[in-house]
């Protein structure tokens, strides 16, 4: 199985900030790489698919590159309303899997 | 609007069996994919199955093979997950989510916790 590091676990960063996550996988998962955003208490919500594709109806301040093993996503602005926790997802091959999550607050 | 929404989650004793349902609406549901994805508490998320839009290939994580069977009932747009000599670590709460290349929409899960 296909595992995927996602570093920092925790982040504190202020308003307007400029923010980074991170996702390894342990082998090259061919840019099938895809950015969920969780809130409390919510469904995970798709954010960023194929590594740099933004979904219908996220800002653009989210944004995705990386390729072979190495997967980051970006916020340019953080908004108050990014709070949440996200995960990668690798759909490259079966089984899927996740990355534990990087949860984000605001300083 | 699209919509999943779980069902059938519970308290049920280790060892026991229980059936968790999603119904679908707002999508032409035979034309999607389907997965069961799991988030124990205060954990991250785990993928546990999917079923092809007619249920030609599906595929299940290694921790629940054998005991989970995922199937579909198109006609009543339906996913199932059969759940089957349950542990304390299948204690989560369980999304199904449609695919048909990205997992684009969740429903909001069911919770099941496994406990004597």
């Amino acid at each position: 199985d296909i595992q995927m590091t996602q570093s920092p676990s925790f982040l504190s960063a202020s308003v307007g900030e400029r923010v980074t996550l991170s996702c390894k996988a342990s082998q090259n998962i061919n840019k099938y790489l895809d950015w969920y955003q969780q809130k409390l208490g919510e469904a995970p919500k798709l954010l960023i698919y194929n590594t740099n594709n933004l979904h219908t109806g996220i800002p653009s301040r989210f944004s995705g590159s990386g390729s072979g093993t190495d997967y980051t996503l970006t916020i340019s602005s953080l908004q108050p309303e990014d709070v949440a926790t996200y995960f990668c997802l690798q759909r490259n091959s079966w089984p899927y899997t996740f990355g534990a999550g990087t949860k984000l607050e605001l300083k | 609007e699209v919509q999943l929404v779980e069902s059938g989650g519970g308290l049920v004793q280790p060892g026991r069996s229980l059936k968790l349902s999603c119904v679908a609406s707002g999508f032409t549901f035979s034309n999607y994919g389907m997965n069961w994805i799991r988030q124990a508490p205060g954990k991250g998320l785990e993928w546990v199955a999917y079923i092809s839009s007619g249920s030609s290939y599906i595929y299940y994580a290694e921790t629940v093979k054998g005991r989970f069977t995922i199937s579909r009932d198109n006609a009543k747009n339906t996913l199932y997950l059969q759940m089957t000599s349950l542990r304390s670590e299948d204690t989560a709460l369980y999304y199904c989510a449609r695919q048909q290349v990205l997992l684009d929409y969740w429903g909001q899960g069911v919770m099941v916790t496994v406990s004597s």
